[in-house]
């Protein structure tokens, strides 16, 4: 069965810091990868996805980036903070060609700029 | 853009009670899911509907894509506190690979 793994859990950082979230998929080949930003309580906000390695697009202009330097390996960094990055992180999977479309996600990175 | 509506956006309900969340849209989505997420925790996919006018059924949960395929409906039945969280329905448009675009949400609480 396929897992999905996100670290760190919690994150408090100050402005201006660098980040790096790390997300890995087992289980699994060639999967799409996607990285989300959660307002609290409300929906979803595709940030990144990626459909192989070194494939990134970005959905929103910000102050974030992303890479994915192996198949099942995607990062999320950021060279300096800004108080607006706050929020929860998440990462999601889905197949290459899933039926319906469907995704998988991880549980989450709960990041704090202070 | 896809913009995809969810309503109420939030619930209160006593256990035992019928509810309805209704997700839609302007747009046709080859595929139609819906989330239950907990707080802190990742979204679980519930199910996935695709042809229009389907129903499927989970247990206590009845999922209606519309014959149009731009709303759908999650209906619970005899609601309990298990129940409680953020239900999020996400549409694919065809010609976006595996990409989803979310509703809001509708945050359910499900009162002993």
């Amino acid at each position: 069965s396929q897992t999905i793994h996100q670290w760190p859990a919690t994150l408090v950082q100050p402005v201006g810091s660098p980040l790096s979230l790390e997300c890995t998929v087992e289980g699994t080949s060639n999967p799409n990868l996607y990285w989300y930003r959660q307002a609290a309580g409300r929906g979803l906000q595709l940030l990144f996805y990626s459909v192989g390695i070194g494939q990134i697009s970005s959905e929103v202009p910000q102050n974030l980036s992303a890479s994915r330097p192996q198949d099942r390996q995607f990062i999320l960094s950021s060279k300096k903070l800004l108080l607006s990055d706050s929020g929860f992180y998440l990462c999601a999977w889905s197949h290459p060609t899933g039926t319906g479309g469907g995704q998988y996600f991880g549980p989450g990175t709960r990041l704090t700029v202070t | 853009t896809q913009l995809l509506e969810q309503s109420p956006q939030f619930l209160s309900i006593q256990e035992g009670e019928n509810l309805t969340v209704y997700c839609n849209s302007s747009s046709v989505f080859s595929s139609l899911q819906w989330y239950r997420q907990e707080p802190g925790e990742g979204p679980v996919l519930l199910v996935t509907v695709v042809t229009g006018g389907e129903v499927k059924k989970l247990k206590r949960l009845t999922f209606q894509f519309g014959d149009a395929r731009k709303d759908s409906s999650l209906h619970i039945t005899a609601a309990q506190p298990g129940d409680t969280g953020l239900y999020l329905c996400a549409g694919r448009v065809s010609n976006a690979g595996n990409m989803l675009t979310f509703g809001g949400g509708t945050r359910l609480m499900v009162k002993p």
